[in-house]
């Protein structure tokens, strides 16, 4: 069965870069024809859609958060990850890590993590 | 960007009664080959969100059958046919035509 693990700093400082892991487990990402994305939500609130990435290649991102995000795939340790660049309170939130095809199923997230906190503060 | 819209922003319902939750998309999210590119997603407490439905109208893996989803271009529904304690929680509206994907604002579901 697919998990997914998020990992990484619970506390980043302000200005500096949020790095975040999400392993897969039960699947491999260099064979798999799904994309691995990240979605954020702050506590109490709604869901925001930061990016996805292929391990073929083809990364997408939210443009809202384009010049400050990179999402790559790392096939040797079959994990993903997410860098968030110049961070600020209001990046502190519940990231999540999941997996969705990109046209079959109309992208829809069918195997998500269990979230990760991540609070901005010096 | 697509701008999704739910309503009710709440619900209340009793164990047993059907519940409807809608979304509102602002363009058409009818693609070329046929399907809306429209899911939904539950939040239960304290987890993470899981699929229940899939273009439209389609059921998740595992997803018990009282839970339906219809509709096609820019108006869609879900509906729980008989409510259950365990159906409680946020339910979210995702479209899938346009990258950014977009949700909507959340449906918080609660039982009377």
């Amino acid at each position: 069965q697919l998990q997914l693990q998020e990992s990484g700093p619970g506390l980043v400082k302000p200005s500096e870069t949020l790095s975040l892991t999400c392993t897969v487990f039960g699947d491999s990402i260099s064979t798999s024809t799904y994309y691995w994305g990240w979605i954020r939500q702050p506590p109490g609130k709604g869901l925001e859609w930061i990016g996805s990435s292929h391990h073929g290649g083809g990364t997408y991102y939210n443009p809202s958060l384009k010049s400050r995000v990179t999402i790559s795939v790392d096939t040797s340790k079959n994990q993903f990850s997410l860098k968030l660049s110049s961070v600020t309170a209001a990046d502190s939130t519940v990231y999540f890590c999941a997996r969705h095809a990109w046209g079959g199923s109309g992208k829809a997230f069918d195997v998500w993590g269990q979230g990760t906190m991540v609070t901005v503060s010096s | 960007d697509i701008v999704m819209t739910q309503s009710p922003l709440s619900l209340s319902v009793t164990p047993g009664e059907p519940a409807s939750i809608s979304c509102r998309s602002s363009q058409s999210l009818l693609n070329s080959n046929g399907y809306n590119y429209l899911g939904w997603y539950l939040q239960k407490p304290g987890q993470s969100p899981q699929l229940l439905i899939y273009l439209g109208s389609n059921r998740a893996s595992g997803v018990p059958d009282r839970f339906s989803g219809s509709g096609s271009g820019t108006d869609f529904t879900l509906k729980i046919s008989r409510l259950e304690a365990e159906d409680v929680g946020v339910y979210y509206c995702m479209q899938g035509l346009q990258t950014p994907l977009t949700f909507g604002q959340g449906t918080r579901l609660e039982i009377k």
